[in-house]
């Protein structure tokens, strides 16, 4: 069965320090997702991504991250300057459609972000 | 704003009991939900998807009904297995923008 697939799986970063989170969503899908949930909370959407542009963030998505697919199959998540706050598990999900989605959301296993 | 509940927050029960999961949204413009089952530290694993049109989903001994109009879904477990302790997660689809997630159900099923 396809898989999402995240890497790396988990990582330390210093505070201030730049991370970037990759992801190979499913190769046929086109919707593409970031997800985080910090220990203990709810899963909360970050951003989703279609046909090469952001088509939604929510209020947690500011300047200090971004998103990328820079080539046919990666998709990135960049968090510059990290804070204490942004240690969580950040999940990537896909789709092929979206509205009627027939097929559901597939989410990777996920990395967790440790900043200290 | 959508905002999605489960109750109970945790459950435990011993094994080969049949048990019932709920979650509630308050927006039933919604175009599908999904239950998820996530283990400590770990990913989220997709158990069931309910389209909007659709009132029921089975897999196993898994079943998930979906009543739009009220809010609600039920995640029914048969014959719960100490391998069923998990999170079960539901999650519905804010028209095709994002999923908004509930904050899950903790379950144990003791042997």
């Amino acid at each position: 069965e396809p898989e999402v697939t995240q890497t790396p799986s988990h990582q330390v970063t210093q505070m201030g320090q730049e991370v970037i989170l990759r992801c190979v969503p499913i190769s046929n899908h086109l919707y593409f997702y970031w997800y985080r949930q910090i220990l203990g909370q709810k899963v909360e959407f970050l951003v989703s991504f279609y046909n090469n542009e952001i088509s939604e963030k929510s209020e947690i998505f500011d300047d200090q991250f971004s998103v990328e697919r820079p080539d046919g199959s990666n998709f990135t998540l960049k968090i510059r300057s990290t804070k204490l706050e942004d240690s969580a598990m950040y999940f990537c999900a896909s789709t092929l459609l979206s509205g009627q989605a027939y097929y559901g959301y597939t989410f990777g296993s996920g990395t967790r972000l440790t900043v200290v | 704003k959508q905002e999605v509940t489960q109750i109970p927050a945790a459950l435990s029960v011993p094994e080969g009991e049949n048990l019932v999961l709920n979650c509630s949204f308050t927006d039933s413009a919604i175009y599908n939900l999904q239950w998820f089952r996530q283990d400590p530290g770990k990913g989220l694993t997709s158990l069931l998807l309910i389209q909007s049109s659709q009132r029921e989903q089975t897999s196993g001994r898994l079943n998930a009904s979906l009543d739009k109009s009220s809010g609600r879904s039920t995640l029914y477990i048969a014959a719960s297995q100490p391998g069923d302790s998990a999170t079960y997660l539901c999650a519905v689809d804010n028209y095709g923008q994002n999923f908004v997630f509930g904050p899950g159900t903790r379950l144990s099923v003791l042997p």
